[in-house]
């Protein structure tokens, strides 16, 4: 597509359920960063993908977060067992090494 | 470690009046990236510009004008003759330049820019 999609575009769960945020970068990108964003605060780094490996996971808040990207495109961010201040905006990026980063419109999840 | 600060978390001008946002940054790599983004009311962000460490020439787009200062460590954002659609967060933004890879971006705290008509 054009730019980065992201699914669902809101996501209301209950506490202790499992989710999964699904993201399309743009054709062609091999890099692929997610992170998160709580209400008016600033973006929170989760991890990136080059290609399908992740170098870097270090911003996962917990063993309940997990993220996989297959093919090279489409990412998942799994989330377990979810807690209420898991309640943020998740937001995907992608981008082709020399050009900017391109984010997608984000995740609404919301735990009740 | 990287850090980006940006300390002024709100601003309110009036629209026209020039206004700079402030982008103090932290790292120890010798080559890096630095990025603004502006998020609109509406959420979604929207990549401005990426500037390599190398390239210390200032840049001008439109109304938009970046002062990059390796010496004071700042990567400062100006916008000329605001107008209400420029009210927006704006968020700078580092990541270490690697050939051909991709590193992850530290955002700062992002400035809330407020133009009143």
């Amino acid at each position: 597509g054009a730019g980065v999609s992201q699914s669902p575009s809101n996501k209301v769960t209950e506490k202790g359920k499992d989710v999964e945020l699904r993201c399309d970068p743009i054709s062609g990108h091999t890099a692929l960063y997610w992170y998160r964003q709580s209400l008016g605060q600033g973006l929170e780094f989760l991890i990136y993908f080059q290609g399908n490996s992740a170098p870097d996971k270090s911003g996962l808040p917990s063993d309940r977060f997990s993220a996989e990207r297959t093919g090279g495109s489409v990412s998942t961010l799994t989330i377990q067992r979810t807690q209420q201040e898991d309640s943020a905006v998740y937001l995907c990026a992608s981008s082709l090494s020399g050009t900017g980063e391109y984010f997608g419109a984000g995740t609404r999840l919301s735990v009740l | 470690a990287q850090k980006v600060t940006q300390a002024q978390t709100e601003i309110s001008v009036v629209e026209k009046e020039d206004v700079t946002l402030d982008c103090v940054y932290e790292t120890r790599d010798t080559t890096y990236y630095l990025f603004w983004y502006k998020q609109p009311p509406s959420g979604e962000l929207v990549f401005l510009i990426r500037r390599n460490s190398f390239d210390e020439q200032n840049e001008i787009s439109g109304r938009y004008s970046w002062n990059f200062q390796k010496s004071t460590s700042s990567f400062n954002f100006t916008i000329t003759a605001s107008q209400v659609v420029d009210s927006a967060v704006y968020f700078c933004a580092l990541s270490e330049a690697r050939y051909s890879s991709a590193s992850k971006i530290i955002f700062g705290s992002g400035t809330r820019l407020s133009i009143r008509p």
